[in-house]
C-alpha cells in the first residue's frame, strides 16, 4: 500500500505569513495528488487537484507543487479564514489514501 | 447544484452491520461522469477513504476494509448506500458520502457527514 505522510502535524502561524505544508508518498504517484481544507464540524473542501491545479473559486493565495513523491501546499499570505486542517490525498487509479493532516493554528 | 446528504442510525451495536444512505440531488446517480464514495473520520482524527464505485458496477475499496464494505444503489430514489459489517468501537466515526469526478478523479462534492457510534 502507498502511504501518504504530511508534515508538520501542527503549524503555528500569523495572519500574513507564508505557510508551506509538505506531503510525501511512499512511492511515486505522478501528479495524482489533491489538497483539501477542513474546518471543525464541516466536510473537507477541495483546494488543489493534479498537484498544482487550483479548483474553481479557490483564492489564488493557495498553490500546489510537486510530482513523484514530494508535494507542497503553499498559502502565500495567510488569512483569518485559512486557520483549518489541511489534508493531502492520493487519488490515482483505484485509490484514495489521505495524509494524516496538518492543523494550521494561530501563533 | 450538486448536494449529498447522509442518513442512518447514529448508534450501532458491536458486531452488527452499520448502514448509511446518501441522498443525491442536482445530478443523476446514473451520471457517467460520477463515482460515488464514502470517507470516514474518527473523532479528532484524520480522513480515511473507504471506497467508491460507479453506479453500474466496478467498486474500489480500501484494502483494510474491503472484506467488510459493500455498496448498493437505488436509482429510483437517487440514493446509494454503505454497509459495513462486523463493526467494532474503532469504526466509530463521522461518515461522509461524496461524489468523485470520473475525469478529474477527485472528490468534488461532499455530504455534511453523519456520526455513527459503535457501542453497546
Amino acid at each position: 500500500d502507498i502511504q501518504m505522510t504530511q508534515s508538520p502535524s501542527t503549524l503555528s502561524a500569523s495572519v500574513g505569513d507564508r505557510v508551506t505544508i509538505t506531503c510525501r508518498a511512499s512511492q511515486s504517484i505522478g501528479n495524482w495528488l489533491a489538497w483539501y481544507q477542513q474546518k471543525p464540524g464541516k466536510a473537507p473542501k477541495l483546494l488543489i487537484y493534479k498537484a498544482s491545479s487550483l479548483e474553481s473559486g479557490v483564492p489564488s493565495r493557495f498553490s500546489g507543487s510537486g510530482s513523484g513523491t514530494d508535494f507542497t501546499l503553499t498559502i502565500s499570505s495567510l488569512q483569518p479564514d485559512d486557520f483549518a486542517t489541511y489534508f493531502c490525498q492520493l487519488y490515482n487509479d483505484n485509490l484514495g489514501t489521505f495524509g494524516q493532516g496538518t492543523k494550521v493554528e494561530v501563533k | 447544484q450538486v448536494q449529498l446528504q447522509e442518513s442512518g442510525p447514529g448508534l450501532v451495536q458491536p458486531s452488527e452491520t452499520l448502514s448509511l444512505t446518501c441522498t443525491v440531488s442536482g445530478v443523476s446517480i446514473r451520471s457517467s461522469s460520477s463515482y460515488w464514495g464514502w470517507i470516514r473520520q474518527p473523532p479528532g482524527k484524520g480522513l480515511e477513504w473507504i471506497g467508491h464505485f460507479f453506479y453500474s458496477g466496478n467498486t474500489y475499496s480500501n484494502p483494510s476494509l474491503k472484506s467488510r464494505f459493500t455498496t448498493s444503489v437505488d436509482t429510483s430514489e437517487n440514493q446509494f448506500s454503505l454497509k459495513l459489517t462486523s463493526v467494532a468501537a474503532a469504526d466509530t466515526a463521522v461518515y461522509f458520502c461524496a461524489r468523485r469526478d470520473v475525469v478529474r478523479g477527485i472528490f468534488t462534492h461532499w455530504g455534511q457527514g453523519a456520526l455513527v457510534t459503535v457501542s453497546s
